[in-house]
């Protein structure tokens, strides 16, 4: 059984791009959350889509956004990127009565 | 608003040395505590979980933790440090029942093991 996968693994972007990162939760999960880890930092949460909405959201600029596909799969998108936003991006999956499980991550870099 | 405090961003022990890392909590209302470890260039996982029932909580590895309601604490430890516990420990709380609830994580403490 596949945990949490994220893609890419790592990612080198120019200030001012645009950016998606894809997650595809554990089997059986139906929510999707996301959270950025900026280096030496704790995760951060951005947001939760669960039903292919936007359910909670944490202190994060509309520049952050996402969707959350059918098969419970998400992106993040993260647009007119600042070199702030260089961090470890976090998904997380869960579903009710199971605890949230974290995937590897994606490395995104702005230089 | 909740908040997490961990008390030491580096902490070094010897191996075979008491592990003791130190986490304090605010909440307004009865929180759900968690202690996760990362390691390098890895995602997080779970180590254990406080939600209700009998305050100290056993996890993988061999580490606990003990929920001091009247200390606002969480601190988490392991009787003898291994070389393979070094990695970066979150102590983090989550308001609600819900496990999809957003979690908040304290900034972390890097574990290094001396030999």
């Amino acid at each position: 059984d596949a945990g949490v996968t994220q893609s890419p693994t790592h990612l080198i972007k120019t200030r001012g791009q645009q950016v998606t990162l894809r997650c595809s939760p554990k089997s059986g999960h139906d929510t999707v959350s996301w959270y950025q880890q900026a280096l030496g930092q704790g995760p951060q949460f951005i947001f939760q889509y669960y039903e292919e909405e936007e359910r909670q959201r944490g202190n994060f600029p509309d520049r952050f956004s996402g969707h959350q596909f059918p098969n419970y799969s998400s992106e993040l998108n993260v647009n007119a990127l600042l070199l702030g936003d260089s961090a470890l991006y976090l998904c997380a999956s869960s579903v009710t009565g199971d605890e949230q499980y974290f995937g590897p991550g994606t490395r995104l870099t702005v230089t | 608003a909740q908040s997490v405090t961990q008390l030491g961003s580096h902490v070094s022990v010897s191996e075979g040395a008491l592990v003791l890392l130190r986490c304090n909590y605010s909440s307004s209302v009865p929180p759900y505590l968690f202690w996760y470890v990362q390691y390098p260039n890895q995602g997080l996982q779970l180590l254990l979980k406080y939600t209700t029932g009998a305050t100290l909580v056993k996890g993988i590895n061999g580490f606990e933790a003990e929920f001091k309601k009247s200390e606002t604490s969480f601190h988490l430890t392991k009787p003898s440090a291994h070389m393979s516990d070094a990695a970066e420990y979150f102590c983090a709380v989550r308001k609600e029942y819900s496990s999809a609830s957003k979690i908040i994580f304290g900034s972390g403490t890097r574990l290094s093991i001396r030999p």
